[in-house]
């Protein structure tokens, strides 16, 4: 099937400082991209949608000047989170799919776990 | 508002036995649902899904039935395997046309096999 990475896989920040996290589609080209977050506990909640080439779409409750989303080419999108805090400690998934692809064709990357001391 | 609700935080059953897990939701507007299974430090992969339009979809071990009027799925896992023990979540979508598909989880059940 697809593969979707994620790196890193495990990051640890100092508060105030901002965090990259990539998101690539290894073997297929992916109009649109998902970022998730997921609390202990707690199912994974959707922050943003991104498609290549336009400006991402947020969810409700979600600040865009914080979570900054690039979806740059079909293949990679990169979410930073700009000056951090022990609150946004969490994991972060990404998911991929295919253009024209059915609704199960979402492919997840395997998450990155930051932690903001 | 959690709409889509898994009320059972884990499970436990034995080799060979059937695993019931099962999902609530609250919006009617969901027609397109799916289970997602997820080991520890990777990513959901993709199980089973059902349309609104059916009760009942089955590939292979695994099936999903959907009851729309009490807002219930359950998937059922028969034999169930060790191999099968995992964090499993249920998800639905509104509208399943187009490309972006906007996926609600719940917060998952553990299913733990036990030999």
């Amino acid at each position: 099937g697809a593969v979707v990475s994620q790196h890193p896989s495990w990051v640890i920040c100092k508060s105030g400082t901002s965090v990259k996290i990539e998101c690539r589609s290894l073997d297929f080209q992916a109009t649109t991209m998902f970022w998730y977050r997921q609390f202990p506990k707690q199912s994974l909640m959707l922050m943003a949608t991104s498609n290549e080439g336009s400006k991402a779409t947020y969810e409700q409750g979600v600040e865009k000047d914080k979570f900054l989303i690039n979806h740059a080419s079909l293949t990679l999108s990169t979410l930073t989170v700009t000056s951090a805090h022990p609150e946004d400690s969490s994991f972060y998934i990404c998911s991929a799919s295919e253009p024209a692809g059915a609704p199960d064709t979402q492919y997840f990357g395997p998450g990155t776990r930051l932690t903001v001391l | 508002d959690q709409q889509v609700k898994q009320n059972s935080p884990s499970l436990s059953v034995q080799e060979g036995r059937i695993s019931i897990l099962n999902c609530d939701y609250t919006n009617s507007m969901f027609d397109y649902f799916l289970w997602y299974k997820k080991y520890p430090a990777e990513g959901p992969t993709f199980l089973i899904s059902i349309s609104s339009i059916k009760d009942k979809n089955e590939d292979g071990r695994f099936t999903v039935f959907l009851n729309k009027s009490a807002k219930h799925l359950s998937l059922h896992i028969v034999p169930s395997q060790p191999g099968d023990s995992a964090v499993y979540f249920c998800a639905a979508m509104e509208g399943s046309g187009g490309s972006n598909y906007k996926l609600t989880f719940g917060k998952g059940t553990l299913l733990t096999v036990n030999p």
